[in-house]
């Protein structure tokens, strides 16, 4: 199993181009989750997908939309980049409720 | 979800016991506590949960204090690749329970 894949790893934009990453997962899981992390700092969470066909905000979404293409799949977009959200995005699964969350490798975006 | 306090930086010593505090004084009964570590620029790792008992898996061990206002996490010989940051989180129920982290604490494990 290859777990959690994210793509692409490294990935540079300039400000106001548009961008989807993303992530898909074999694990059969149920949630899927978006975070970035800044320097220095802990993760935070963009938005979630509770389950297939449902999406939901988590603490910081503006500027970034997502989709649930499947139980597989979840895509993060960035429709119009700013250097503000340059950063290192992990996509995570889990099965849900309690259960451990599943982490991908990252993807590091600069937006010039 | 209730807030954790941990301290910014450790040290340990190769093969010794690495004890990583965290405080949670206003966790309430239904949240459990979570441990995560990154290591280096990586994805986050799951290492162990717990609610009021005291849990133990091949990583580590969660003690979790009878108040569950605190709780420790133990790696009992600490190996230069136990070298990360280290994530305590208090999560609550549901069906898409999120994760809140800190900045954790970052422990250095030496030779």
């Amino acid at each position: 199993n290859a777990g959690v894949t994210q793509t692409p790893k490294f990935q540079v934009l300039k400000t106001g181009q548009s961008m989807t990453l993303q992530c898909a997962q074999d694990m059969n899981h149920n949630s899927m989750y978006w975070y970035r992390q800044d320097p220095g700092m802990g993760l935070r969470l963009i938005y979630y997908s509770a389950s297939e066909g449902t999406t939901d905000k988590g603490e910081v979404p503006n500027g970034y939309n997502v989709s649930r293409l499947n139980k597989r799949e979840f895509s993060l977009r960035l429709e119009s980049a700013a250097p503000s959200q340059t950063s290192v995005y992990f996509c995570a699964s889990s099965e849900g409720g309690y259960n451990e969350q599943f982490f991908g490798p990252g993807t590091r975006l600069t937006v010039l | 979800d209730a807030k954790t306090t941990q301290p910014p930086s450790m040290d340990c010593a190769e093969g010794r016991a690495a004890n990583l505090p965290c405080n949670h004084s206003t966790i309430s009964g239904n949240e459990y506590v979570y441990w995560y570590r990154q290591i280096h620029s990586q994805g986050p790792q799951y290492i162990i949960h717990g609610l009021k008992n005291n849990e133990t898996n091949e990583m580590a061990s969660l003690i979790i204090t009878e108040d569950r206002k605190s709780s420790t996490l133990i790696l009992p010989h600490a190996t230069l690749r136990d070298t990360a940051v280290y994530y305590c989180i208090v999560r609550s129920t549901g069906t898409a329970s999120k994760l809140t982290f800190g900045t954790g604490t970052r422990l250095q494990v030496t030779l």
